[in-house]
């Protein structure tokens, strides 16, 4: 199948905000999800958005959806080094298939 | 409790051994789902069982075989498998398949093959 599309790394300062950005596929996909994976570790969700919506805020994280450029992005807010992690998107295909995004590597600078 | 459990957390296998991986969840959920995952790679989904009935099986090797004993219960069992086949193997769930459910994550098995 197309590839979920994300940028491989990313790096930031203790403190400042991160951006993750994701391209999906489907336009037809009802929600959107964000995972979070530590080192050896298994996929965290992190939040998700109802493709109805343009914006979820949830504490730190702030999710932002374009549905016509079929794009979707992540915000942190005060980026901690607790925070790096590979970040994946997800979208759901036919069938309740997950298909998840290439993956972003996030790098916090003490 | 969204927890998925897994065991082994890490097994290493020669080419010649039969094991299994075993996954378990108390949330109700009724549809469950195993993923290879390499190293720096997102998780590929392998299998797709609905209802302790298998659903998708996306073209895995004959050589992992699953097995849904029950609702609560998934299993990967495995034989002669290939140094190829090393990877996390994740084990998920969520309420139904064929919905737009949230899919919760175990925390994987480390496997070798060596």
């Amino acid at each position: 199948g197309e590839d979920v599309e994300q940028s491989l790394f990313l790096s930031v300062r203790e403190g400042d905000s991160s951006v993750i950005n994701c391209t999906y596929t489907d336009s037809s996909s009802t929600y959107l999800y964000w995972y979070k994976q530590e080192p050896g570790a298994g996929l965290q969700l992190l939040t998700y958005i109802f493709s109805n919506m343009d914006m979820k805020q949830d504490q730190r994280l702030t999710v932002l959806l374009n549905k016509k450029d079929k794009h979707l992005s992540l915000r942190i807010a005060d980026t901690q080094t607790g925070d790096s992690a590979i970040y994946f998107c997800a979208e759901i295909r036919t069938g309740n298939q997950f298909y998840f995004g290439t993956g972003t590597s996030l790098t916090v600078i003490p | 409790d969204t927890e998925v459990t897994q065991t082994p957390k890490h097994l290493v296998m020669g080419m010649t051994n039969k094991k299994s991986l075993k996954c378990e969840q108390h949330m109700g959920h009724r549809a469950m789902y195993w993923y290879k995952q390499k190293a720096k790679k997102p998780p590929e989904l392998m299998f797709v069982y609905s209802y302790e009935k298998l659903s998708i099986n996306e073209s895995v090797p004959s050589r992992f075989s699953p097995e849904c004993p029950n609702s609560s219960l998934l299993n990967l069992h495995l034989h002669a498998l290939q140094p190829e086949d090393s990877a996390l193997y994740l084990c998920a769930s969520s309420q139904v398949a064929g919905g737009s459910d949230t899919q919760y994550f175990g925390p994987g098995t480390r496997l070798t093959v060596l």
